[in-house]
């Protein structure tokens, strides 16, 4: 079982504001990363340190942490954005260096 | 651009020994900047940490697989292997090799690989 935990489905109308959470003890310590991953595909890291894209992610994604609780937020979200996805961090353990949360899946609908 | 590349048998007969090689390609794993990592993703469920190891041959593994994990790194060639033994249908699996960066306060994997199905059946 996951020590982050992620709601297993989020849907969201298109072109509409949708949040993505992720709770775990360890985001009080340590930053989230999130990842979208389409079927057939490798996982894409969209945010990592808390609130940073790679190159080449829209600016639509966007990420924040309070308390125990990592979100990301697709503001004005896309077809395209459905997907699951998934956050990890590190874990509290010193040899356990990745941890990931169960993962949501999106629907835009 | 960086690439990584999964490579092994994709069918394992119960209680046999997965063995898989990921060769790095567009950079040097030798690099003291990341980990090198191995993924798993059984059909329709989530991701799984199975382990990571840095070019110094430091290996950091799940606790809930250690037992049965061994990730080694070959600088020479530029690649890093998984062997999970004793496998059995639970371990059917994608299984997809990764570079990540770590730090005090975060990990993130920034490249993946395409991934390989295993299929542990008789």
């Amino acid at each position: 079982s996951s020590e982050l935990t992620q709601d297993p489905a989020v849907s969201v109308a298109l072109g509409q504001t949708v949040r993505i959470t992720c709770q775990g003890d360890s985001l009080r310590n340590f930053y989230a990363s999130w990842y979208q991953q389409k079927p057939g595909q490798a996982p894409v890291l969209v945010i990592y340190n808390k609130n940073n894209r790679p190159s080449g992610i829209p600016d639509r994604f966007s990420g924040s942490s309070s308390g125990n609780t990592a979100s990301l937020t697709i503001t004005g979200a896309q077809a395209e954005d459905e997907a699951d996805y998934y956050c990890n961090s590190r874990d509290s353990s010193a040899n356990r260096l990745v941890v990931f949360g169960g993962g949501t899946r999106l629907t835009v609908l | 651009q960086l690439q990584l590349q999964e490579s092994g048998p994709g069918l394992v007969k119960p209680s046999e020994t997965l063995s898989l090689t990921c060769t790095v390609s567009g950079g040097s794993i030798s690099s003291s900047s990341y980990f090198w990592g191995w993924i798993r993703q059984p059909p329709g469920k989530g991701l799984e940490w199975i382990g990571s190891i840095y070019y110094s041959g430091t290996t950091y593994y799940n606790p809930s697989l250690k037992s049965r994990v061994t990730i080694s790194v070959d600088t020479s060639r530029n690649q890093f292997s998984l062997k999970l033994s004793s496998v059995t249908a639970a371990d059917t699996a994608v299984y997809y090799c990764a570079r990540h960066r770590q730090s005090i306060v975060t990990t993130e994997i920034d490249n993946w690989g395409q991934g390989t199905l295993v299929t542990v059946s008789s």
